[in-house]
């Protein structure tokens, strides 16, 4: 199985900040990742796929990137409705695995 | 617009049979790339990919769950299926259903990632 090693577990940070996560996996999987957005109570929401591609209505101050089998998630300046716990997942190959998760606070 | 929807027994006791269904409206499991896959997430914790099923009924399980898993479809009602066998209080969690998809440009694939998810069932097994 491939590993999704995502840090960090838990975030402190402020409004207009930069906020970056990041998931390392245990092989190669190309571009085969995507993350995923999970507010308190509701289902996880696509922000991400094939690493860097913005999913359909999702902000601009989300991206992500990719060097060699490390992925990141940048949120470019931290708004309040972003708080919640994000995911990576790895797409590459069965069976398919989800980072641990980080969960994003306001400070 | 595309929607899930799961719905289960909610409460079921050790060694039972869990039956989850998965109602979907806005596309077809008959199209060519489509999927539906299944999700669990017990309460405060990670989220678990289960199984997946195809428009040409390939069918992938997680592993780790051995043989208890099967997924199914039913194409002209625009449902997917899940059953996990021999439930004991591991298996109490959040299930979700959403929709996957493989999609193929000029040679290059991409997909199996979950644009649109259910509002999730609550499952709990105990006794």
């Amino acid at each position: 199985d491939i590993q999704m090693t995502q840090s960090p577990a838990s975030l402190s940070a402020s409004l207009e900040e930069i906020v970056t996560i990041t998931c390392q996996a245990s092989q190669d999987i190309g571009n085969w990742l995507a993350w995923y957005q999970q507010k308190p109570g509701k289902s996880p929401q696509l922000l991400i796929y094939d690493a860097t591609s913005l999913a359909d209505g999702v902000p601009s101050r989300f991206s992500g990137s990719r060097s060699g089998t490390q992925y990141s998630l940048k949120i470019s300046r931290l708004q309040v409705e972003d708080i919640g716990s994000y995911y990576c997942q790895q797409a590459h190959s069965n069976p398919l695995t989800f980072g641990s998760g980080t969960k994003l606070e306001i400070k | 617009q595309v929607t899930l929807k799961e719905s289960g027994p909610g409460i079921l006791q050790p060694s039972q049979t869990l039956s989850l269904t998965c109602t979907f409206s806005g596309f077809s499991l008959s199209t060519y790339g489509m999927g539906v896959g299944w999700i669990r997430q017990p309460s405060g914790k990670g989220l678990e990919w289960l199984a997946n099923i195809w428009w040409d009924d390939d069918k992938y399980y997680n592993p780790s769950l051995k043989n208890r898993l099967t997924i199914s479809k039913d194409t002209s009602n625009n449902q997917a299926f899940l059953k996990i066998t021999n439930v004991d209080t591991a298996d109490t969690a959040t299930y979700y259903c959403a929709r996957t998809e493989f999609i193929t440009i000029a040679a290059i694939s991409t997909g199996n990632w979950f644009a649109y998810w259910g509002q999730g069932t609550l499952v709990t097994v105990s006794s």
